[in-house]
């Protein structure tokens, strides 16, 4: 079982880039999630998958962040213009129907 | 809506001591709980759950956790830790019953454990 694989594990770019994160989740996990990790605001949820379908997208932070999942083994955040303050760890999580979820080891974003 | 509680953001013990890690909750609906431990640049591996049944739960490692209906907790404790237990904790809440459920997480607790 290779695990929730995430890359790039570190990216730094300059403010007003595009930044696209990656996640190939789990064979046969029908959940998707990605996450955010900061030390002012702890792990937060922005936006979850279900067989490919967006189903809660209410904690993307803003219009400048999109994601998409165009088949079961794929997924992206793409961040559009990119802020400092989107500087964060991201995490990728997939899961199969009620289980718990399984975390990727997540991309070091730092934004100059 | 859910929302986790975690009462002290760093821990600082001995090895080969006892260690508890607070968590408490608030929710209007039953709920599932779960702690989850993250290692230096890693991500979040499941510790334990509890969905129903007996409130204690054991966990990997020698961690345990009980549930506490009452006072809204579910408290994890390990009675002898090592230094490999170094690491973050977080404790996270769930809306129990169906399968799209989302996790609240706490802000973690730093638990450091010394020689």
């Amino acid at each position: 079982d290779a695990g929730v694989i995430q890359s790039p594990r570190h990216e730094v770019t300059e403010m007003g880039q595009e930044v696209t994160l990656r996640c190939k989740p789990i064979s046969g996990h029908d959940y998707l999630f990605w996450y955010r990790q900061t030390m002012m605001r702890g792990l937060e949820l922005l936006i979850y998958f279900n067989n490919n379908v967006p189903i809660d997208d209410s904690g993307m932070p803003e219009d400048r962040f999109s994601a998409k999942m165009p088949n079961a083994s794929f997924s992206t955040l793409k961040i559009q213009p990119s802020e400092p303050r989107d500087s964060a760890v991201y995490f990728c999580a997939s899961r199969p129907g009620s289980q718990p979820q399984h975390f990727g080891d997540g991309t070091r974003l730092s934004i100059l | 809506a859910q929302s986790v509680t975690q009462l002290d953001s760093q821990v600082p013990v001995f090895e080969e001591a006892p260690v508890e890690l607070r968590c408490n909750y608030s929710s209007s609906v039953s709920v599932y709980l779960f702690w989850y431990v993250q290692y230096p640049n890693q991500g979040l591996q499941l510790l334990l759950k509890y969905l129903s049944g007996s409130t204690l739960v054991k966990g990997i490692n020698g961690f345990e956790a009980e549930f506490n209906k009452s006072q809204t907790s579910f408290h994890l404790r390990k009675p002898s830790v090592h230094i490999s237990d170094t690491a973050e904790y977080f404790c996270a809440v769930s809306r129990s019953g169906g399968s799209n459920y989302k996790l609240t997480f706490g802000k973690g607790t730093l638990l450091t454990v010394n020689p």
